[in-house]
């Protein structure tokens, strides 16, 4: 079985642009998450997704924002970039969205914002 | 709110030597678990998890971890260092809410295996 994906997986922008990324999950899964990683804060929660609702966002500005499609495909955007936004985004997948439910995290997609 | 000590930002041991990275938690509800590793330039792999049936958790590659309720801890071992195991190691606990908050991670131990 094909593990999550993610596209695409580098990035370069410049501050005050727009971003997306999408992130396919493992076939059958119905969960997506999104984390950042950066030196500095670490692994951070951003959003999850759940049969196309989003269950709750991590402490992050409206500039991120996500969705998911029918299909589970999720997509997340960042709009009017700025440096500090310069990180690995890390895409992970589970069965549902139950508390014990096991995340596969997809390669990430680093993007660098000049 | 749920959080994650990981003790020794870097831990160096030798090929061959046991492994111990540390981790402690805390949480006001019985958590879920997680240890993950990061090879460079890469996602996470998840190691094992502990759901409650079991304090002693096995988990790939030889590596495992022990709950201690008492002690908060969830301490990751692998028995004998090989040089394949050098990478970033996160511990992350679940919230209660289910995966509606995420996992809380851990800063990270890096592990390196000296020859």
């Amino acid at each position: 079985k094909a593990g999550v994906t993610q596209t695409p997986r580098y990035l370069i922008k410049t501050r005050g642009q727009q971003v997306t990324l999408s992130c396919s999950p493992i076939s059958g899964h119905r969960s997506v998450s999104w984390y950042q990683q950066t030196p500095g804060q670490g692994l951070q929660f951003l959003f999850e997704y759940f049969s196309e609702t989003q269950r709750n966002k991590g402490n992050f500005p409206g500039r991120f924002s996500g969705r998911q499609f029918s299909n589970s495909r999720s997509e997340m955007n960042v709009s009017t970039l700025e440096l500090g936004d310069s990180a690995l985004y890390l895409c992970a997948s589970s069965l549902s969205a139950g508390v014990q439910e096991t995340q596969y995290f997809g390669p990430g997609t680093r993007l660098l914002v000049l | 709110a749920q959080s994650v000590t990981q003790l020794g930002s870097h831990v160096s041991v030798s090929e061959g030597a046991l492994v111990l990275l540390r981790c402690n938690y805390s949480s006001s509800v019985p958590p879920y678990l997680f240890w993950y590793v990061q090879y460079p330039n890469q996602g996470l792999q998840l190691l094992l998890k502990y759901t409650s049936a079991a304090t002693l958790v096995k988990g790939i590659n030889g590596f495992e971890a022990e709950f201690k309720k008492s002690e908060t801890s969830f301490h990751l071992t692998e028995p004998s260092a090989h040089m394949s195991d050098a990478a970033e190691y996160f511990c992350a606990v679940s919230h209660s809410g289910g995966g509606a908050d995420g996992l809380t991670f851990g800063k990270g131990t890096h592990l390196i295996i000296q020859p």
